[in-house]
């Protein structure tokens, strides 16, 4: 069965630093999104992204972060000086089309530690 | 107001129970309602749509109330295996299908 994969699992930075979190959704999948999950709390949305171009972004996903899609398979998270509080996990999700009922297949997430 | 509400429990209960979990949430537009299962550490993974007729799917069985705005999920004959925290999900009326969590309620099922 097709899935949603996510490197490194577990990523340890200090504050200040860059970090790069990758994905690769599923192959014929066309819509992507980034969600975060701080421990002990909701999941919550981050950016979705269509075309080459971001579709939505919520109030978190301010200018410290990006997304690409660098070549056919990739997607990335970057976040360009980490603080404390981005210690949590990203999960990546890809679907097939942008409909109220599609399904969002979940990646197994980066951990991210900011120390 | 917070988007999607849940008890947290946690829910103890013994295998075979029967044992339910509601949810509401506080946009009259949203569109779309899930429940999705998460294990310890772990990516949600969608358990099943909900819809207003209300529908099952084996030992699930998943209930909508527009008018109330209030979700709910019951698991008939609770596994060892159906402990993990389970989350309401909506989708709010936009172009987007973006997912709007609610905080989940652990199950856990003790022999």
């Amino acid at each position: 069965e097709p899935e949603v994969t996510q490197t490194p699992s577990h990523q340890v930075t200090q504050m200040g630093q860059e970090v790069i979190l990758r994905c690769v959704p599923i192959s014929n999948h066309l819509y992507f999104y980034w969600y975060r999950q701080i421990l002990g709390q909701k999941v919550e949305f981050l950016v979705s992204f269509y075309n080459n171009e971001i579709s939505e972004k919520s109030e978190i996903f301010d200018d410290q972060f990006s997304v690409e899609r660098p070549d056919g398979s990739n997607f990335t998270l970057k976040i360009r000086s980490t603080k404390l509080e981005d210690s949590a996990m990203y999960f990546c999700a890809s679907s097939e089309v942008t409909s109220s009922t599609d399904t969002q297949y979940f990646g197994p997430g980066t951990r991210l530690t900011v120390l | 107001r917070k988007e999607v509400e849940q008890d947290p429990g946690p829910f103890n209960v013994p295998e075979g129970a029967t044992v339910a979990f509601n949810c509401t949430y506080s946009n009259s537009a949203s569109q779309s309602f899930f429940w999705y299962r998460q294990d310890c550490r772990k990516e949600p993974k969608l358990l099943m749509s909900v819809y207003s007729s209300g529908n099952e799917d084996g030992r699930f069985t998943a209930q909508l109330n527009r008018a109330s705005q209030y979700i709910s999920l019951l698991i008939r004959d609770s596994k060892l295996s159906d402990s993990a925290t389970y989350l309401c999900v909506v989708t709010l009326n936009s172009g987007y299908s973006t997912l709007t969590f609610g905080k989940g309620t652990m199950l856990l099922v003790s022999p």
